[in-house]
């Protein structure tokens, strides 16, 4: 099926470092979500982003909803050894309810 | 729990074999999804459900997957003469009508 370009697809950090990642489409979206799935678990949603150009922050976490609509940013600041996972974006377009989701960038963090 | 869950967490089975796997949504959410995980990949669309509307099904890789939701609420996804392919992390989720999706645990499926 289809799914959006997401890089880096790994990573490893030094705890304390920031992260940067993003996802890039084809197609503009008028929503962006951002999980992170922890070892054996489903996805959690961090944050959502429904306007172009808007900034949203959650604790550490800051995502942006590109200007163009066809991208979004993800950052994590100091990270700390429990940010260690896959973290996915997913996008939609308006009205409809099928999500299509990145391929995921996974984090390791060093201690 | 408030939250979505799914039954079994871990199903082991012989290839040939029909499986069903379980998913209790969010109460109150009226939109269903499956998700098919493979190993180190994304998340693929295989079904939703929308109240009483009729299923979208478009992601359905083969005629031995099916779904129902029975009564608005729980939903069993079915594949029947499993195939080793069909290995993968099946994922289950809910929301309001074209809302942000709220993930189960997921089933782990290995096909022997």
């Amino acid at each position: 099926g289809q799914q959006l370009n997401q890089s880096p697809q790994s990573m490893f950090i030094q705890e304390g470092e920031d992260v940067s990642m993003n996802c890039t489409s084809s197609s503009i979206f008028n929503t962006w979500l951002w999980y992170k799935q922890d070892p054996g678990e489903g996805p959690v949603l961090l944050i959502a982003l429904y306007k172009a150009g808007e900034l949203t922050s959650n604790g550490r976490l800051t995502a942006q909803f590109g200007i163009t609509r066809k991208d979004s940013f993800l950052n994590i600041s100091a990270s700390i050894p429990s940010d260690v996972g896959i973290y996915f974006c997913a996008g939609t377009t308006s009205g409809t309810y099928k999500y299509i989701f990145g391929t995921g960038t996974r984090l390791k963090v060093l201690a | 729990g408030a939250g979505v869950s799914q039954s079994p967490s871990n199903k082991v089975t012989e290839k040939g074999k029909d499986v069903e796997l379980r998913c209790d949504p969010i109460s109150g959410h009226t939109a269903l999804y499956w998700y098919r995980q493979s190993l180190g990949q994304g998340l693929e669309f295989l079904i939703y459900f929308q109240g009483n509307s009729a299923p979208d099904k478009s992601g359905l890789p083969s005629d031995r997957f099916s779904a129902e939701r029975t009564g608005g609420s729980v939903s069993t996804l079915t594949i029947q003469r499993t195939q080793q392919e069909d290995s993968a992390v099946y994922l289950c989720a809910s929301s309001f009508p074209k809302e942000t999706q709220y993930f189960g645990p997921g089933t782990r499926l290995l096909v022997l």
